[in-house]
C-alpha cells in the first residue's frame, strides 16, 4: 500500500523567495512519485516526476524536487518565486514497474500563496 | 499534444437524479480511471477500468456508481441516484506508459441541489 503525507496544508512565500513543499511517502515497495499543480478552476497539471535513475528531477516552471529513499522524501523546490505559481500542489506516489495499470495515491494537497 | 477531455465541464442537478459523466481518454491508453475531489479536499481514487472490465475500486465506489466504455474512444461514469454529498470535482485519467504517469482531463464540476 502507498500513501504521502505533505506538511503544511498551506504556505505562503514572498516573490522572489524560495519555495518548498513537503512531501513524504510510505511505500511497500520502489515507488514512482509526482507532482502535480492545480490553479483554480482547472485540472491536474504535472509538474515532474521521479521513476527511476536521477535522484534530482527536473520539472516545468522552474521546480525540481530531490527523491531521497532514506528519509521517504520528495519534497518540491523552486528557488525563486513567481507570483504565477500561486496553486495547489499536491504530491502523489504509485508503485513501481507496474505500467500504467496503478492507481496514483494522492496527498491532501499544499496551497501556495505567493506575496509581493 | 495528445489530451484528455472531458464533457459537461459542469452539471447542477437535482437530488436522486442520474448523472453521467463523459470522458476521451488519449487514444493509445489502456487504463482509465476516475478521481474525485470534494471541495477543499484531497484527490480520491475512485475507480480504474482496463481491458473493459474495472480493475480496481474504492470504497467510495458503491453500488450507485458505474463506469463503461461503450465504443472505443469515450469512458463514462454514471451516478445512478445522485447524493447532496456527490457534489464534487471529478477527474478522468488515462495512462499507458511504463512510468504510471497518468493524465488527467480539467475535470466535470458536479454540483447536487
Amino acid at each position: 500500500a502507498q500513501s504521502v503525507t505533505q506538511l503544511g496544508s498551506h504556505v505562503s512565500v514572498s516573490e522572489g523567495a524560495l519555495v518548498l513543499l513537503r512531501c513524504n511517502y510510505s511505500s511497500s515497495v520502489p515507488p514512482y512519485l509526482f507532482w502535480y499543480v492545480q490553479y483554480p478552476n482547472q485540472g491536474l497539471q504535472l509538474l515532474l516526476k521521479y521513476t527511476t535513475g536521477a535522484t534530482l528531477v527536473k520539472g516545468i516552471n522552474g521546480f525540481e524536487a530531490e527523491f531521497k529513499k532514506s528519509e521517504t522524501s520528495f519534497h518540491l523546490t523552486k528557488p525563486s518565486a513567481h507570483m504565477s505559481d500561486a496553486a495547489e500542489y499536491f504530491c502523489a506516489v504509485s508503485p513501481m514497474g507496474a505500467g500504467g495499470g496503478n492507481k496514483l495515491t494522492f496527498g491532501t494537497g499544499t496551497q501556495l500563496k505567493v506575496e509581493l | 499534444e495528445p489530451e484528455v477531455t472531458q464533457t459537461p465541464s459542469h452539471q447542477v442537478t437535482q437530488m436522486g437524479q442520474e448523472v453521467i459523466l463523459r470522458c476521451v481518454p488519449i487514444s493509445n491508453h489502456l487504463y482509465f480511471y476516475w478521481y474525485r475531489q470534494i471541495l477543499g479536499q484531497k484527490v480520491e481514487f475512485l475507480v480504474s477500468f482496463y481491458n473493459n472490465e474495472i480493475s480496481e475500486k474504492s470504497e467510495i465506489f458503491d453500488d450507485q456508481f458505474s463506469v463503461e466504455r461503450p465504443d472505443g474512444s469515450n469512458f463514462t461514469l454514471k451516478i445512478r441516484s445522485t447524493k447532496l454529498e456527490d457534489s464534487a470535482m471529478y477527474f478522468c485519467a488515462s495512462g499507458g506508459g511504463v512510468t504510471g504517469e497518468l493524465f488527467f482531463g480539467e475535470g466535470s464540476r458536479l454540483t447536487v441541489l
